[in-house]
């Protein structure tokens, strides 16, 4: 049963548009989420992270909105540059990002200069 | 910043050897993990440890074993290695149990087994 889903594979936008990440779950005791970008050859990178006591975290151009009635997440990326393109991986955890996490099966964005 | 270093990019093995890879972190840190990536399929859990010695099974223990001896360094070891643990092995760390801290990953093994 997959706790962390995230639906679309990939997602291609125009530079400088608005990339939208989504990410769904199904259990209702995690309680912290985070965001990972991933190059290919290299180790996932901890790009943001949301506390479940909060619905909106930002950090420049990424913003990780948190819709716990929904049990969904998104990512946004604004403007999108070139460099963005990476899968991304959402991930959940219930006792902190320092425990175990679930992570989800990731989505490849292609940002097209 | 935080440093996971894993000892190897890439190695190739043959089935049947047993295989050890090797994890160092330069922060301190209480956690540490071992996840295999594929592709569909995510990131997904081998074994962790909170603390020197111990060990639990993550969601794939299946086939693996661990070791930590030491704080800073976290070994995953194939007792006899198949062609199905032919993947990307990344190692993570952390910094405490609840200190709401997002682990690090180093740039990963990419294991062939042939």
């Amino acid at each position: 049963d997959q706790q962390v889903k995230q639906n679309s594979p990939s997602l291609s936008v125009q530079e400088g548009r608005i990339s939208i990440l989504n990410c769904d779950y199904t259990n209702s005791m995690f309680d912290y989420f985070l965001w990972y970008k991933k190059y290919p050859a290299e180790g996932p990178t901890f790009l943001i992270s949301i506390s479940s006591i909060k619905d909106k975290n930002e950090d420049g151009r990424f913003t990780v909105f948190l819709n716990k009635s929904a049990k969904h997440l998104s990512l946004h990326i604004v403007p999108s540059q070139p460099g963005d393109s990476a899968v991304y991986f959402c991930a959940a955890s219930s006792q902190g990002g320092s425990e175990k996490l679930v992570f989800g099966k990731g989505t490849k964005l292609t940002v097209n200069p | 910043d935080v440093k996971v270093t894993q000892s190897s990019r890439y190695l190739v093995k043959r089935t049947g050897e047993k295989v050890f890879l090797e994890c160092v972190q330069d922060m301190d840190h209480e956690n540490m993990f071992w996840y295999r990536q594929d592709p569909g399929l995510g990131l997904r859990l081998i074994y962790f440890s909170y603390d020197v010695k111990m060990k639990e099974k993550g969601d794939i223990p299946e086939g693996y074993s661990v070791s930590r001896e030491k704080k800073e360094r976290f070994s995953l070891i194939l007792e006899s290695a198949s062609t199905n643990q032919t993947s990307m092995y990344l190692c993570a760390s952390s910094l405490s149990l609840g200190s709401n801290q997002p682990q690090h990953f180093g740039d990963g093994t990419r294991l062939s087994i042939l």
